[in-house]
């Protein structure tokens, strides 16, 4: 039952430094997303995944790349790291069912601090 | 444009008080779906219950209820005698038909004292 699993949990990294946030489901969703929380914001997607092959800008795409590997990962990419980014990441994904919205399945997120 | 407004950014309450949790939204599409979601202290988001736009129901699951009002673009969520495990973060969310995106409100901290 593992269901969306993110790697790592907690990762500090120095300004300008590169890193990819790894998310795997074993649920054989369609779409897979990458939202960042940050205090008082609520949770704002990056990108998102209706499907393999396909990825989409989200409300705050800037600083981040996306790849959707296969069907069942899908990783964050950030290219130069920014004291902006620092907030905790949250991976999710969700079937698609006869064109109704299903709920999201959230990972247990990453913290991410950019010092 | 889509938009989820959670106006409570944190409610204080004593143990077996009901507490109600706003939520109001935007939407131009007559096809809409809007969940809640629960964010307890350890981080994990937990789903709480779906609604569709023709679904005006109101659903009651244990001490949980949800009043989905229309007219008034608003889907409340009450707690009925809270208990301190209630205590957690609580999102409204939103997502138009066939765009797979889910716009999430800005949360309301519920604190539950004993």
């Amino acid at each position: 039952n593992a269901g969306v699993t993110q790697t790592p949990k907690f990762q500090v990294l120095k300004t300008g430094q590169s890193m990819t946030l790894q998310c795997a489901q074993d649920m054989n969703h369609n779409s897979m997303y990458w939202y960042r929380q940050d205090p008082g914001m609520g949770l704002r997607l990056i990108y998102y995944s209706a499907s393999e092959g396909t990825t989409d800008k989200g409300e705050v795409p800037n600083g981040y790349n996306v790849s959707r590997l296969n069907k069942r990962e899908f990783s964050l990419r950030l290219e130069s790291a920014a004291p902006s980014q620092t907030s905790v990441y949250f991976c999710a994904s969700s079937r698609v069912f006869e064109a109704t919205n299903e709920k999201l399945f959230f990972g247990s997120g990453t913290q991410l601090s950019v010092l | 444009a889509q938009k989820v407004t959670q106006a409570q950014t944190e409610i204080s309450v004593v143990e077996k008080e009901d507490v109600t949790l706003d939520c109001v939204y935007e939407t131009r599409d007559t096809t809409y779906y809007l969940f809640w979601y629960k964010q307890p202290p350890s981080g994990e988001l937990v789903f709480l219950i779906r609604r569709n736009s023709f679904d005006e129901q109101n659903e009651i699951s244990g001490r949980y209820s949800w009043n989905f009002q229309k007219s008034t673009s608003s889907f409340n969520f009450t707690i009925t005698a809270s208990q301190v495990v209630d205590s957690a973060v609580y999102f409204c969310a939103l997502s138009e038909a066939n765009t797979d995106k889910l716009i999430f409100g800005t949360g309301t901290r519920l604190q539950v004292f004993p």
